[in-house]
C-alpha cells in the first residue's frame, strides 16, 4: 500500500515563525501536492511538484513556497507564519499518468 | 475552471443503497469525473472515477448522465464505516489539478 507519511499531526506557531511542513512518499511517485482545507471551502491547491526541484503554483500560492530535493519528499514553508493561514494542510502523491492521489493524515496548524 | 455542486449532507440507514448526486453543468468534454472520500481525521481517499461511461468497482459505481453534467456516486449497501465526507472533483484531461467542491456530508444510521 502507498504510504504517505506527514511530519506532524498537530502544530502551534507564533505569527512571523518560519514554518516546515514535510511530507514523505513511499511509492517512488513523481507528482506530489499541497492543499489546505478550510471549512466551507473544500481542498484549496497551494503548490504542487512533477519532478525533483520542479514545481508549479496551485491556486492559493501567496504566503506559500515549496522545496523538493529528493523524490519521496515535498516541503511546504510559510517563511512568515500569519494567523489566516491556520488550516488543515494535506499532501498528496500521485503517480505520473495515473488518476489516484494518495493523501496524508493531514496537519493542522495553529498560528497564534 | 467547471465547478461541482453538491448537498451539504445525507442521510442513509445502514444496508441500504446510497445514491451521492453531484452537478457539473459546466463540465468540458475532456474533463474526468472523480470521486473521493474523506473519513473522519483522515485525508481523502480514492474512491472512483470515470469520464463519459458508467463505472463499477469494489467500493461503489458511478453513474454519468448521458450530457455529463451531472453524475452519482452510488454505495450498494452503507455501512457505518461508510460515513465521511464524500467529494465530487473534476479534473482537466493533461492536468494534474483537481478541483475540489465542499462535498456531502453522509450519515449513516445503525
Amino acid at each position: 500500500d502507498v504510504k504517505v507519511t506527514q511530519s506532524s499531526r498537530y502544530l502551534v506557531k507564533r505569527t512571523g515563525e518560519k514554518v516546515f511542513l514535510e511530507c514523505v512518499q513511499d511509492m517512488d511517485h513523481e507528482n506530489m501536492f499541497w492543499y489546505r482545507q478550510d471549512p466551507g471551502l473544500g481542498l484549496r491547491l497551494i503548490y504542487f511538484s512533477y519532478d525533483v526541484k520542479m514545481k508549479e503554483k496551485g491556486d492559493i500560492p501567496e504566503g506559500y513556497s515549496v522545496s523538493r530535493e529528493k523524490k519521496e519528499r515535498f516541503s511546504l514553508i510559510l517563511e512568515s507564519a500569519s494567523t489566516n493561514q491556520t488550516s488543515m494542510y494535506l499532501c498528496a502523491s500521485q503517480h505520473g499518468g495515473t488518476d489516484t492521489q494518495y493523501f496524508g493524515p493531514g496537519t493542522r496548524l495553529t498560528v497564534l | 475552471d467547471a465547478k461541482t455542486t453538491q448537498p451539504n449532507s445525507m442521510e442513509s440507514n445502514e444496508e441500504e443503497p446510497v445514491h451521492l448526486p453531484c452537478n457539473h453543468s459546466t463540465i468540458s468534454g475532456t474533463d474526468y469525473i472523480h470521486w473521493y472520500r474523506q473519513l473522519p481525521s483522515q485525508g481523502p481517499e480514492y474512491v472512483i472515477h470515470g469520464l463519459t461511461s458508467n463505472v463499477n468497482n469494489r467500493m461503489a459505481s458511478l453513474a454519468i448522465a448521458e450530457d455529463r453534467k451531472s453524475s452519482t456516486l452510488i454505495l450498494h449497501r452503507a455501512t457505518l464505516r461508510d460515513a465521511a465526507v464524500y467529494y465530487c472533483i473534476l479534473r482537466a484531461s493533461g492536468t494534474y489539478k483537481y478541483i475540489f467542491g465542499t462535498g456531502t456530508r453522509l450519515k449513516v444510521l445503525a
